[in-house]
């Protein structure tokens, strides 16, 4: 069954450095998004993204965020100032249709575990 | 509001007794209704979803019943067993996005 892949699985950086989280999402899904999980807490969405334009955001994705489909099959979010607040679990999925109307359930991927310190 | 409203926030029932976990949603206009299993350290993993032109679904142990003029649903585990304990999270669309309810750790007692 295909999945969605995310690297890096873990990564530690200091505060007010920039991070990229890759994601390859599966290959015949148009809509992509990023949520993410503080530990214990659930799973908040970031941002929605088709045709190359951000769908939707949250008010937590701000000028600090950003996200790129930089070829054919990667998905990425770049956090620009990183700050201790940061440090959760992002999570990438996608699905093959537009659910509000279809229907369609996310996949996600296995999450890359960001510590900002 | 945007918020998903899941009941209870932790639940513990012995080997072999039912679960049962509620989720309300706000957007009349919701048709779609995932139900995710996340283990620890693991990602969200879908174990049953229900549109909204049917009442109840059932796949094995586990059923999920919509009530759309109440505006919730319900997922029921029957016969538990210790690997069911994890913690499960209702989903509702709005916009272009899911909202996830805040989770119910599930809790097996053998």
């Amino acid at each position: 069954e295909p999945e969605v892949t995310q690297t890096p699985s873990h990564q530690v950086t200091q505060m007010g450095q920039e991070v990229i989280l890759r994601c390859v999402p599966i290959s015949n899904h148009l809509y992509f998004y990023w949520y993410r999980q503080i530990l214990g807490q659930k799973v908040e969405f970031l941002v929605s993204f088709y045709n190359n334009e951000i769908s939707e955001k949250s008010e937590i994705f701000d000028d600090q965020f950003s996200v790129e489909r930089p070829d054919g099959s990667n998905f990425t979010l770049k956090i620009r100032s990183t700050k201790l607040e940061d440090s959760a679990m992002y999570f990438c999925a996608s699905s093959d249709s537009r659910q509000y109307w279809v229907g369609s359930p996310l996949h996600f991927g296995n999450g890359t575990r960001l510590t900002v310190t | 509001g945007e918020n998903v409203e899941q009941h209870p926030s932790t639940l513990s029932v012995q080997e072999g007794d039912s679960a049962v976990i509620k989720c309300t949603y706000s957007d009349s206009a919701s048709n779609y209704f995932p139900w995710y299993k996340q283990e620890l350290g693991k990602r969200p993993q879908l174990i049953i979803d229900i549109r909204s032109n049917v009442g109840e679904k059932k796949d094995q142990r586990i059923a999920v019943t919509l009530n759309k003029t109440a505006k919730h649903f319900s997922l029921h585990i029957t016969e538990t067993q210790p690997e069911d304990s994890a913690v499960y999270f209702c989903a509702a669309p709005r916009a272009y996005k899911y909202i996830f309810g805040t989770g119910t750790r599930l809790k097996v007692l053998a």
